[in-house]
């Protein structure tokens, strides 16, 4: 479900680490995973995606990890920057409601130099 | 390329007066087009979508209503604001797909602050 509720829990890293993001989801039937960057003040933006069939997908500098086992995403940032340093938040879609996207809590990510 | 287009982006309004936020999105045509709104440091929460014209479901019960009169036009809208209706609101388009697997593209957001 939505936990829109919930304060966002933050992640601190320091600059030139790497960062993993986590994200738990409660719908078995969800098929399609997105990872959104949000900064102050803004609408969220695309990081990356992955479909249920799939366990792993790269991107630039960005990795998603899926386990329907454990319903469990995670979203792996190298090489962490100041630029890096926003809110993120996974969103789901299930199967049969594909016309909607579903977000997660968020988790902040601070970045330190 | 497509744009998404949501005005205003800081609205102060008082308790009871009446509120419409629009959105429009260019470039493309038939979108699903979706309302979030994003209480201070908390997620985003789905308040409606709308997979076409005059088409509008309704995620939570509440003081708001959508409106999408145009297919790529989207109102969010409230007879009577409450204090509680403060927060940021974005406003989205997906395209539509076989699968509906595709990703969200979001406006800059409106910042709405009930006094």
């Amino acid at each position: 479900g939505e936990n829109v509720g919930l304060h966002l829990p933050t992640l601190s890293v320091q600059e030139g680490d790497n960062s993993i993001i986590n994200c738990a989801y409660s719908n078995s039937a969800s098929d399609y995973f997105i990872w959104y960057k949000q900064e102050s003040g803004k609408g969220p933006q695309f990081i990356i995606d992955i479909r249920s069939n799939m366990d792993k997908r790269q991107g630039q500098r960005v990795t998603v990890l899926l386990n329907k086992t454990v319903k469990h995403l995670s979203l792996q940032i190298a090489a962490t920057q100041p630029g890096d340093s926003a809110v993120y938040f996974c969103a789901e879609k299930t199967s049969g409601g594909y016309n909607k996207l579903i977000f997660g809590a968020g988790t902040r990510l601070a970045v330190h130099p | 390329s497509q744009t998404i287009h949501q005005w205003p982006a800081t609205l102060v309004q008082p308790v009871g007066s009446p509120l419409s936020l629009e959105c429009t999105v260019e470039g493309t045509s038939n979108p699903n087009l979706y309302w979030y709104r994003q209480a201070a440091g908390r997620g985003l929460q789905l308040l409606f979508y709308s997979v076409g014209i005059g088409q509008i479901s309704s995620e939570v019960p509440q003081n708001l209503s959508a409106s999408r009169p145009q297919d790529r036009q989207f109102i969010l809208s409230s007879k009577k604001l409450l204090l509680s209706d403060s927060g940021f609101y974005l406003c989205a388009w997906r395209p539509k797909t076989t699968g509906g697997n595709t990703e969200a593209f979001f406006g800059q957001g409106t910042r709405l602050t009930v006094v």
